[in-house]
């Protein structure tokens, strides 16, 4: 079974500029996750969606921050524009349910200059 | 409040020791669900359990154990001869029921493990 595919592995991006983050989740599983690790630090959850639908965005930046689930499978989260303490890795996970362990994928080391 | 705490930031140990991480969460609800996952030096986190809030049963695999205790809001982990492989920063996680009817996951600071050999 494959698991949960992010591109790209490494993005380096000057502030005020644009970026955006892929993720292929598990096939089959309706829940998917974006988390933002910064160093040294738990993942802290910025948006969760239940197949297309977003279930909880409470802690995602909505003036800078945007992310979407189309068709309810891959997902795009983007940064406009980016800032200094942005640069974090982007962790994308999913599960088969809200309440079931998550499968997380590679992440993305994002860093602002 | 939803909160997880994982007091200990960083443990060193020689391999062989048996070593515990502790968790405490704190939250508002009686149906809950809490986890603990492995990020190794890779970086990828591995699912290691689950464990529902009406299972207070402890759960040996391996030479892993935790021990959920509802009285004290803990669920520890201890690592049975530990090995040089174990070292990685193991997060403790709390996934608590939203008013929107779905369940929301919070994640713990981890804690980094040593294992020297």
């Amino acid at each position: 079974e494959a698991g949960v595919a992010q591109s790209p592995r490494y993005k380096i991006i000057e502030k005020r500029q644009s970026v955006a983050f892929w993720c292929n989740p598990i096939s089959g599983h309706a829940t998917l996750y974006w988390y933002q690790q910064i160093l040294g630090q738990g993942p802290k959850l910025l948006i969760q969606f239940q197949n297309n639908g977003v279930v909880d965005d409470s802690q995602l930046p909505k003036d800078r921050f945007s992310a979407e689930r189309l068709k309810g499978v891959d997902s795009t989260l983007k940064i406009q524009p980016a800032k200094l303490e942005d640069s974090a890795v982007y962790l994308c996970a999913s599960s088969a349910g809200q309440w079931h362990e998550q499968y997380f994928g590679p992440g993305t080391r994002l860093t602002v200059t | 409040a939803q909160k997880v705490t994982q007091a200990q930031t960083e443990i060193s140990v020689v391999e062989k020791e048996d070593v515990t991480l502790d968790c405490v969460y704190e939250t508002r609800d009686t149906t809950y669900y809490l986890f603990w996952y492995k990020q190794p030096p890779s970086g990828e986190l591995v699912f290691l359990i689950r464990r529902n809030s009406f299972d207070e049963q402890n759960e040996i695999s391996g030479r892993y154990s935790w021990n959920f205790q509802k009285s004290t809001s803990s669920f520890n982990f201890t690592i049975t001869a530990s090995q040089v492989v174990d070292s990685a920063v193991y997060f403790c996680a709390l996934s608590e029921a939203l008013n929107t009817g779905g369940f929301k996951t919070i994640f713990g600071a981890g804690t980094r493990l040593f294992v020297k050999a």
